[in-house]
Order: structure tokens, then C-alpha cells, then sequence
């Protein structure tokens, strides 16, 4: 069975400082890898996303993560935090089992922007 | 990106009756859908999986009587809470995939709605 951790369940940075939110996932098979942000009382808006080739993926608003099959990783980062960051951050992947992909959770990290 | 849609937004019913929530994806055939509850401070937990003219596959632990799920359409999916109760307050959210007519959509990646959050007196 899949599954998804993510490190410290509640991160603060200063503004204009480094973010990494920490996710390190279990998969018996090669892994479809997302990274999602939720809004306070809304849907999840996906960052980015791992699934084959490169890497290093490059997502919306100045994220980033790098996919460590080594270290079983897909940790986020931002080089500069800005106050619009603060938001709940979801580490996820994916059982690709069936055409349709069911998506396993991590349990969230929580970030904090402070001025 | 892709949008899929949610309604009502909230909704605030008595314990006993039952509450239908939508969800639409407007610009793309959603093949399979997904219903998720998420409680507060939690992550998301899915409930169930829905192809588009087939029974949904509940997970572990749901009551298929209890969460009803229809999937009518390449648009629409419909959760419906049956004789609600307090414990059935949440924040549930749907999320859709498949295919585009005009914008061609990958199936590896689920969209998506703003969520409902139901209250039950």
C-alpha cells in the first residue's frame, strides 16, 4: 500500500526566506507525485506535479520540488516565502493501479508567512 | 486549468433530512470522479471513486446507504448525505478526471472543486 508523510505538520518562515515543506512517500511502484495547496474553506489547486522524465519539476507561484527515488522524497521549495504563501500544503501520490489514478494524502503542512 | 465546480458552497440542514451536493466539471469530460471528507485541520479522506455509468466503489469503512453517489453524466456527479446527523458535518469536496473536448485534459491529474461544507443541526 501507498502512502505519504509529510514532516512537521506546521512550518513558519519570515517573509523573503526559504520555504521546504518535507514529504517522503511509500510506493511498490514507480510513483505519480503531487504537491497540492489549499486555501482556507476551499478545493485544492494543484502546485505541480512528478510523473516521468525531469526530476526537478517547476510549478506555479515560484514552487519547486525534486523527486529522490533514493531517499523515497518529493520535498517542496520556494527560494523566496512571500505573505500569499500562507496556506495548508498537501503532499500526495498516486496508486496508478487503473486508468484512473486514486490519489493518497499526506497529512498536510500547515505554513505560516510572518513580516 | 481545469474547473470543476461545487454547489451549493454551504449548506446548513436539520439532522434527519438529506442533502444532495453537485459537482460539475464545465470544461472537460470528467471519466472518474472522486468524494472526499475532510474535517477540520485533517487531511483529505476519499470516500469514493466514481466512473461515469457505474456504481461507485466505495472505501473501507463508508456506508454506501449512507453516502449515496450517482454519476449520471461526463459532467456530473452527485454525494448525497442521507438522513444526516451531526456527525456527518464536514467539508466535502469532489475532484474530477478525464479527458477534454476542446482543451484535452490529462487523466494523471485530479481537478479540484471549492469544496462544500455541510453543517448539521
Amino acid at each position: 500500500a501507498q502512502s505519504v508523510t509529510q514532516l512537521g505538520s506546521h512550518v513558519s518562515v519570515s517573509e523573503g526566506a526559504l520555504v521546504l515543506l518535507r514529504c517522503n512517500y511509500s510506493s511498490s511502484v514507480p510513483p505519480y507525485l503531487f504537491w497540492y495547496v489549499q486555501y482556507p474553506n476551499q478545493g485544492l489547486q494543484l502546485l505541480l506535479k512528478y510523473t516521468t522524465g525531469a526530476t526537478l519539476v517547476k510549478g506555479i507561484n515560484g514552487f519547486e520540488a525534486e523527486f529522490k527515488k533514493s531517499e523515497t522524497s518529493f520535498h517542496l521549495t520556494k527560494p523566496s516565502a512571500h505573505m500569499s504563501d500562507a496556506a495548508e500544503y498537501f503532499c500526495a501520490v498516486s496508486e496508478r493501479k487503473t486508468s484512473y489514478d486514486k490519489v493518497i494524502f499526506g497529512p498536510g503542512t500547515s505554513l505560516s508567512v510572518i513580516p | 486549468g481545469a474547473v470543476v465546480s461545487q454547489h451549493p458552497s454551504r449548506v446548513i440542514c436539520k439532522s434527519g433530512t438529506s442533502v444532495k451536493i453537485e459537482c460539475r466539471s464545465l470544461d472537460f469530460q470528467a471519466t472518474t470522479m472522486f468524494w472526499y471528507r475532510q474535517f477540520p485541520k485533517q487531511s483529505l479522506m476519499l470516500m469514493a471513486t466514481s466512473n461515469e455509468g457505474s456504481k461507485a466503489t466505495y472505501e473501507q469503512g463508508v456506508e454506501k446507504d449512507k453516502f449515496l453517489i450517482n454519476h449520471a453524466s461526463l459532467t456530473l456527479s452527485t454525494l448525497t448525505v442521507t438522513s444526516a446527523h451531526p456527525e456527518d458535518s464536514s467539508f466535502y469536496i469532489c475532484s474530477a478526471t478525464g479527458q477534454g473536448i476542446l482543451r484535452p485534459r490529462s487523466t494523471d491529474t485530479q481537478y479540484f472543486g471549492p469544496g462544500t461544507r455541510l453543517t448539521v443541526l
